[in-house]
């Protein structure tokens, strides 16, 4: 799975939009993005998925670039309770190659939502 | 919305004894993992089992450790004799098939080996 680069913090003002950059130079075609968030020691949470088109569902967006190095999650209203590390991970779909379908967790991005 | 749930939430134990994490995954969930955090660390992959039978481990998941799916609902991980360097959070996930990606994840269980 190809390496990713994230932040390792930023800052968000309650009510505004957060947009969480990740880096994925080397990913290949057959590779999505993923971002899962992982609220204060709870268990990671699944946010949105993408592989080259840009997605959006009922908690964010994600906007992936057109040569697909590097994406942006956007939450749009940021909560207080969006307070959490976000991580972008990049995998191949399916049982492809070796995998089975784990993930590799980096340090993410901690998202600090102030009031 | 089904949701993966896991017991104990927290375990006390002393070294060298014997723990089990219980799992419950989502019912048509297919593919079951297991994943750990030490406090302040990544969150690091154990282990993957489908169709009865481990399909991926990591360096971690020695012989210390193995899964097992005893009846049709509950995915456990037992660890035979803990180490100090066990404790952390063990977190389960499960997902539906080879074309759903998305893996759930349940509350974790935080255990503590004295």
């Amino acid at each position: 799975d190809a390496k990713t680069t994230q932040p390792t913090s930023m800052d968000c003002a309650e009510g505004r939009a957060a947009n969480l950059p990740c880096n994925h130079s080397t990913i290949s075609g057959n590779e999505y993005v993923y971002w899962y968030r992982q609220i204060h020691s709870q268990g990671p949470q699944y946010i949105i998925h993408g592989l080259k088109n840009n997605e959006t569902n009922e908690m964010a967006s994600l906007i992936i670039t057109e040569d697909r190095k590097s994406s942006t999650l956007i939450l749009p209203h940021a909560t207080l309770r969006d307070t959490a590390v976000y991580y972008c991970i990049v995998r191949v779909a399916g049982a492809g190659g070796t995998s089975y379908g784990k993930l590799t967790f980096g340090q993410g991005t901690i998202l600090t939502v102030h009031p | 919305e089904p949701e993966v749930t896991q017991t104990p939430s927290h375990q006390v134990t002393q070294m060298g004894q014997e723990v089990i994490l219980r799992c419950v995954p989502i019912s048509n969930h297919l593919y079951f993992y297991w994943y750990r955090q030490i406090l302040g660390q990544k969150v690091e992959f154990l282990v993957s089992f489908y169709n009865n039978e481990i399909s991926e481990k990591s360096e971690i998941f020695d012989d210390q450790f193995s899964v097992e799916r005893p009846d049709g609902s509950n995915f456990t991980l037992k660890i035979r004799s803990t180490k100090l360097e066990d404790s952390a959070m063990y977190f389960c996930a499960s997902r539906t098939d080879i074309k759903q990606e998305t893996q759930y994840f349940g509350p974790g269980t935080r255990l503590l080996v004295l």
